[in-house]
C-alpha cells in the first residue's frame, strides 16, 4: 500500500491553464505538505496543513491555492499557469509536524509549455 | 534566515571507494534529518540525528551531528551502484519548518 499517493505523475500544459494536483496519505498522520523541487533539485516549502488547517504558507503567488477536504487529503491547484511553475511537486506527510520526519509521495512533474 | 550548504554538490565515483558529504551552517539546528532520493520517487528518510556529537549507523553508512549541532556528515564506505541517488539533509529550524540543503547527487560506477 503507498503511504502518501499523489496523482498524477505527470502533468504537461500550456500557460494560462488552471490544473489540480491531488494527494492522500493512509499513514493517519495529522500534518501534510506541498513542496516544490526545482530543476536544481532544490526542495522547498510551499504550504502546509495541521487537521485540515493552514499552518505554513511561504511567500508563493495565490495562484496556488491548497485545499484540504479532511486530514488525510491535501490537493493543490494552480491558476493561470505560467512557464516558471514547471518543477516536480512534492506531497508529504508528518506525524505531528513542526520539525517531524517527512514522509513523501513520488512527485508531480509538471511541464508548462 | 537559516540556510544549510552541502557538499559536494555532484560525486562520481568508482564501486568500492569511499565518500563523505558534507552538511553546514552557521546556525543551530535542534537536530537534522538524513534523507535519500532515487530519480522518479520522492525523498526517503535515512536518519534522524538529535544530540550533538551524535554518530549514527545504517550497514555502510555512518551519519554524525556536530558537537555543536551545525553541521552533519554522512559517510558511506565501499559505495556500491545502490548508493546512487541524491542526499538531502534537512535541519530543524527554530521557526518549527524544516530546512534543505541543495543535495548532493552521487553516482556509483560499477
Amino acid at each position: 500500500d503507498t503511504a502518501v499517493s499523489q496523482t498524477p505523475k505527470y502533468l504537461v500544459t500550456q500557460m494560462g491553464n488552471d490544473k489540480s494536483i491531488k494527494c492522500e496519505q493512509n499513514l493517519g498522520h495529522d500534518t501534510m505538505y506541498w513542496y516544490k523541487q526545482d530543476s536544481k533539485k532544490f526542495l522547498k516549502i510551499m504550504f502546509s496543513y495541521n487537521n485540515k488547517e493552514l499552518i505554513i504558507n511561504e511567500t508563493v503567488p495565490n495562484r496556488f491555492s491548497p485545499k484540504s477536504p479532511d486530514k488525510a487529503h491535501l490537493n493543490l491547484h494552480i491558476n493561470s499557469l505560467e512557464l516558471g511553475d514547471s518543477a516536480v511537486y512534492f506531497c508529504a506527510s508528518s506525524a505531528k509536524g513542526g520539525n517531524s520526519p517527512l514522509h513523501f509521495g513520488n512527485g508531480t512533474r509538471l511541464t508548462v509549455t | 534566515t537559516q540556510l544549510l550548504e552541502q557538499s559536494p554538490q555532484f560525486l562520481s565515483i568508482q564501486e568500492g571507494e569511499n565518500l563523505t558529504v558534507y552538511c553546514n551552517s552557521s546556525s543551530v539546528f535542534s537536530s537534522l534529518q538524513w534523507y535519500r532520493q532515487e530519480p522518479g520517487e520522492g525523498p526517503v528518510l535515512l536518519v534522524t540525528v538529535v544530540t550533538g556529537g551524535e554518530v549514527k549507523k545504517l550497514k555502510r553508512l555512518t551519519f554524525q551531528f556536530g558537537d555543536a549541532r551545525k553541521d552533519s556528515s554522512l559517510h558511506i564506505t565501499a559505495a556500491q551502484p545502490g548508493d546512487t541517488g541524491l542526499y538531502l539533509c534537512a535541519g530543524a529550524s527554530n521557526t518549527g519548518k524544516l530546512i534543505f540543503g541543495q543535495g548532493t547527487t552521487l553516482q556509483v560506477k560499477p
